[in-house]
């Protein structure tokens, strides 16, 4: 099946760093990836879609100069948790579509980032 | 703006019971339905996909969605305690290029 790997799946940071956080498709090419958000006892946000080759698409109220997102290659979409501050501490999810897939989302495996 | 509701629960069934969790969203272009399980600190793991009303039957999975009501169930049957979990809405517009907009999560607790 599917199989979206995330990377890394917890980091600590200081405050005023950036962070990069991977995502790849193993078996699959992904034309689509989405990123999302999760704060404790939250939903997923979507934050932007990046699409290969592509600028992301920004969801409203997302700084795109903060979350900087390249989607470089159909298997690998970053994302740069760029002068991160407290308030970015979240569980940063990603997930992929194939070409191949009948429109299956397949999440990462998350991202834990605290910000010290 | 697009919504999903849910309710947060969280929702205590009996181990053997069925589990009825509902959800209903706002935008009546939604073409594709998921409900996804998310266990503490892990990501969601897709546990059904419906994109036509009527039902949909997966094991001990069934859901059901109603368009005209712009509603979306799923039920538990033989509920087991490793189904306590939170479970999530998920709707989008039916492309590809579309990610998808969740509800809060139902919070799911089987008794031993």
């Amino acid at each position: 099946g599917a199989v979206v790997s995330q990377h890394p799946s917890r980091v600590i940071c200081k405050s005023g760093t950036s962070v990069k956080i991977e995502c790849r498709s193993l078996d699959f090419q992904a034309t689509t990836m989405f990123w999302y958000r999760q704060f404790p006892k939250q939903s997923l946000m979507l934050m932007a879609t990046s699409n290969e080759g592509s600028k992301a698409t920004y969801e409203q109220g997302v700084e795109k100069d903060k979350f900087l997102i390249n989607h470089a290659s159909l298997t690998l979409s970053t994302l740069t948790v760029t002068s991160a501050h407290p308030e970015d501490s979240s569980f940063y999810i990603c997930s992929a579509e194939g070409r191949m897939t009948d429109y299956g989302y397949t999440f990462g495996s998350g991202t834990r980032l605290t910000v010290v | 703006q697009k919504e999903v509701e849910q309710n947060s629960g969280p929702l205590s069934v009996p181990e053997g019971a069925i589990a009825s969790l509902n959800c209903t969203y706002s935008d009546r272009g939604s073409q594709s339905f998921f409900w996804y399980r998310q266990y503490s600190g892990k990501s969601p793991e897709l546990i059904m996909s419906i994109y036509s009303n009527g039902d949909k039957e997966d094991g001990r999975f069934t859901a059901q969605l109603n368009k005209a009501s712009q509603y979306v169930s799923l039920l538990i049957r033989d509920s087991q305690p490793s189904d306590s979990a939170t479970y999530l809405c998920a709707v989008n517009l039916g492309g590809g290029a579309d990610g998808l907009t969740f509800g809060k999560g139902t919070h799911l607790i089987i008794q031993p």
